[in-house]
C-alpha cells in the first residue's frame, strides 16, 4: 500500500515569498501525481496533474516538481488568494486507504 | 458552465439511509468516470466510491455492502445510496469527475459539495 505524507503540516509564508511544499510517497509512484488547492468552504481545486503539468487556468506562479517518491509543489510569490490547504494525489495504485495525503495549510505570516 | 451540484444531504439517524444526487453539465457526462470524495469537518479528503463508463464500481472498504454507486447517463446524474449510515460517516460529500489515465485516476472537475450529518 502506498501511503502519501505531506510536509510540512502547516507552512507560514509572507505574501510575495516563495512557498515550498512537500508530499512523499512511500514507493514510487513514477509522474502519477495531483495537486490540489482547497480554501475554506469550497471544493478542492485540481493545481497539477503528471507531477508537473498545470491545469487549465492556474496561474505559471504555481510549480510542481519530481517524479518516484518525491515531490514539491512551488508557488514562486504568494499572493493573498493562495492561501489555503494543498493536497496531493498519487493514481498510481488504489490503496484500502485512498489516494490523498492529509494535506498542507499554507497561513499567512 | 462545465459543473457539478451535488444535492440530497441533510441530517440522517445513526442505521438510516440517505441517497444523494450529483447533476453534471457542460460535458459529456457518459464520457468519463465519476467519483464520490468525502471530507469530515477539519480533516482531509477520504475517495468514497466510483463508477467507470460501463457502470463498473469501486469502494474502499470502510463503506462497501452499505454504500453503492449508481449513474444515469441520460439524465446526466450520479448517485449515491448509503445505507446503515454511522456517525464516522458524517462530512461533505463531493461529487467529482475522473480524469482516466493508463491505470487509476485523477479528478479535474469537483461539485461544491452536500453535507450528511449521521446524529441522533
Amino acid at each position: 500500500e502506498i501511503v502519501m505524507t505531506q510536509s510540512p503540516a502547516t507552512l507560514s509564508v509572507s505574501p510575495g515569498e516563495r512557498a515550498t511544499l512537500s508530499c512523499r510517497a512511500s514507493q514510487s509512484v513514477s509522474s502519477n501525481l495531483a495537486w490540489y488547492q482547497q480554501k475554506p468552504g469550497q471544493a478542492p481545486r485540481l493545481l497539477i496533474y503528471g507531477a508537473s503539468t498545470r491545469a487549465t487556468g492556474i496561474p505559471a506562479r504555481f510549480s510542481g516538481s519530481g517524479s518516484g517518491t518525491e515531490f514539491t509543489l512551488t508557488i514562486s510569490s504568494l499572493q493573498s488568494e493562495d492561501f489555503a490547504v494543498y493536497y496531493c494525489q498519487q493514481y498510481n495504485n488504489w490503496p484500502p486507504q485512498g489516494p490523498f495525503g492529509q494535506g498542507t495549510k499554507l497561513e499567512i505570516k | 458552465e462545465v459543473q457539478l451540484v451535488e444535492s440530497g444531504g441533510g441530517l440522517v439517524q445513526p442505521g438510516g439511509s440517505l441517497r444523494l444526487s450529483c447533476a453534471a453539465s457542460g460535458f459529456t457526462f457518459s464520457s468519463y468516470d465519476m467519483h464520490w470524495v468525502r471530507q469530515a469537518t477539519g480533516k482531509g479528503l477520504e475517495w468514497v466510491s466510483a463508477i467507470g463508463t460501463a457502470g463498473d464500481t469501486y469502494y474502499p472498504g470502510s463503506v462497501k455492502g452499505r454504500f453503492t454507486i449508481s449513474r444515469e447517463n441520460a439524465k446526466n446524474s450520479l448517485y449515491l445510496q448509503m445505507n446503515s449510515l454511522r456517525a464516522g460517516d458524517t462530512a461533505v460529500y463531493y461529487c467529482a469527475r475522473g480524469v482516466a489515465t493508463t491505470l487509476y485516476w485523477y479528478f479535474d472537475l469537483w461539485g461544491r459539495g452536500t453535507l450528511v450529518t449521521v446524529s441522533s
